[in-house]
């Protein structure tokens, strides 16, 4: 188990650009969240999804944002022309296992700064 | 929806003990998690409860009274890495997607 790995790290990009994040969750885990985080403030929830279909997707992603999980492996999360608002950190994770109620393990997060 | 209280600040002394506290009100109530994240990284699992009562895991205990809406993660023998916020989370059920308080920013001082 090498636990959720999200990749980049860190992405700063000029507005108007697009970027594309990366997680690869625990394998046995059928379900996989991203969330966003700004300073001082909890989690917001993004989207869902179980295997490979996406099942929820709040309202706080707009057209400029889409998911995918092809094959019910790996996700990506792809922001279309940034704004100074997306400048968040964005999180990753997957859960799978009823002993910790479904309890999720996050990824490490990808920090992006939309300059 | 879902609505989620805890205060946003707490200082205690290393050694001693801390209460944080978090109040909820969800259309659906499918158990309440704790997650410890410290500053600039991503947020761990600290515990989950569904049923009323204490859940206790070494230092860290957490008290959940789903009549009350109300729960709460204990930290005994405070100690200066346990410095970071804490996130008190409420599924409400269905696939268990979460809903995260604001945090808790526990700062322990020597």
């Amino acid at each position: 188990d090498t636990g959720v790995s999200q990749n980049p790290r860190h992405k700063i990009t000029k507005r108007g650009q697009n970027v594309t994040f990366r997680c690869d969750p625990i394998s046995e885990h059928n379900r996989l969240y991203w969330y966003r985080q700004t300073l001082g403030q909890g989690p917001e929830f993004l989207t869902y999804f179980q295997n490979e279909a996406q099942l929820e997707k709040s309202r706080l992603l707009s057209d400029r944002f889409s998911a995918e999980r092809p094959k019910g492996s790996f996700s990506t999360l792809e922001i279309q022309r940034t704004e100074q608002g997306d400048s968040a950190m964005y999180l990753c994770a997957s859960s799978g296992t009823r002993d910790r109620g479904y309890g999720y393990t996050f990824g490490s997060g990808t920090r992006l700064t939309v300059v | 929806g879902q609505n989620i209280d805890q205060p946003t600040e707490m200082t205690a002394t290393e050694g001693a003990i801390v209460q944080i506290n978090c109040t909820y009100q969800t259309s659906g109530f499918n158990g309440l998690f704790w997650y410890q994240q410290h500053a600039g990284e991503a947020p761990t699992f600290l515990s989950y409860n569904v049923l009323d009562g204490l859940e206790e895991k070494g230092r860290f205990s957490s008290f959940l009274s789903r009549s009350k809406g109300y729960s709460y993660l204990l930290l005994k023998e405070l100690q200066m890495k346990d410095s970071a916020s804490y996130l008190c989370a409420v599924s409400p059920g269905g696939y268990q997607k979460v809903t995260f308080g604001i945090g808790t920013k526990l700062q322990v001082i020597p």
